[in-house]
């Protein structure tokens, strides 16, 4: 079965560099999130969508920002990186919200140097 | 705003041997509740999950959680673990009010480590 599927898989930037992380959710799957999950960390909450629209809003910086297109894929941009946005971000997809059970992806480390 | 709390950070435990992770969640009202596994590097794998009905729930790789409303619990157990099983373990709950696509909250995690 398809997954949810996370690109790149690895980033290399460099400090107050741009990075931009893309999504493509489980096919028919509406409801996008990301989550970011620093070294020997719990996953944190950063931004959800619903059918294209901001759903939830965690603990995402002002630094960043994402969105879902009309194809339910979604990119999280990452400015003004910090040597402290090195993680693996996750990727989360499911069909309708409240609650259905939510897919992870592979998740996209970033290493801010 | 709700919590989940994992008690033991680390556990070992014998192959063959039976196995219960402890999972504590503050919520207001009866939450979705679920468990995670995350291999080192890998990403997170959906074992099981509560929405209503049963309080005892099945999941994959032989795993099963049972839901105790008096204790504000959702442990993980199974009667006798694999080598494979050794990874870090997640309890999370997600708002059941908003109906809104809110993320999980997630435990710190159990790392499990499985001795021969």
């Amino acid at each position: 079965a398809a997954g949810v599927i996370q690109s790149p898989r690895h980033l290399i930037k460099e400090k107050r560099e741009t990075a931009t992380l893309k999504c493509y959710p489980i096919p028919r799957h509406d409801t996008v999130y990301w989550y970011q999950q620093g070294p020997g960390q719990d996953p944190q909450f950063l931004i959800s969508f619903y059918e294209k629209m901001q759903s939830d809003k965690g603990s995402i910086p002002d630094r960043f920002s994402a969105q879902q297109f009309s194809d339910y894929h979604s990119e999280l941009n990452m400015s003004s990186l910090e040597l402290g946005d090195s993680a693996l971000y996750f990727c989360a997809s499911s069909l309708g919200a409240a609650g259905n059970t939510i897919y992870f992806g592979e998740g996209s480390w970033l290493t801010v140097v | 705003a709700q919590s989940v709390t994992q008690p033991d950070i680390h556990i070992t435990v014998s192959e063959g041997a039976s196995l219960e992770l402890r999972c504590n969640y503050s919520y207001g009202a009866t939450p979705y509740l679920f468990w995670y596994v995350q291999s080192p590097g890998q990403g997170l794998q959906l074992l099981l999950k509560y929405f209503s009905g049963d309080t005892l729930v099945q999941g994959i790789k032989g795993f099963e959680a049972e839901f105790k409303r008096s204790q504000s619990s959702f442990n993980l157990r199974k009667p006798s673990v694999h080598w494979s099983d050794a990874a870090e373990y997640f309890c999370a709950v997600a708002d059941r009010s908003g109906g809104g696509a809110d993320g999980l909250t997630f435990g710190k995690g159990t790392h499990l480590i499985i001795q021969p």
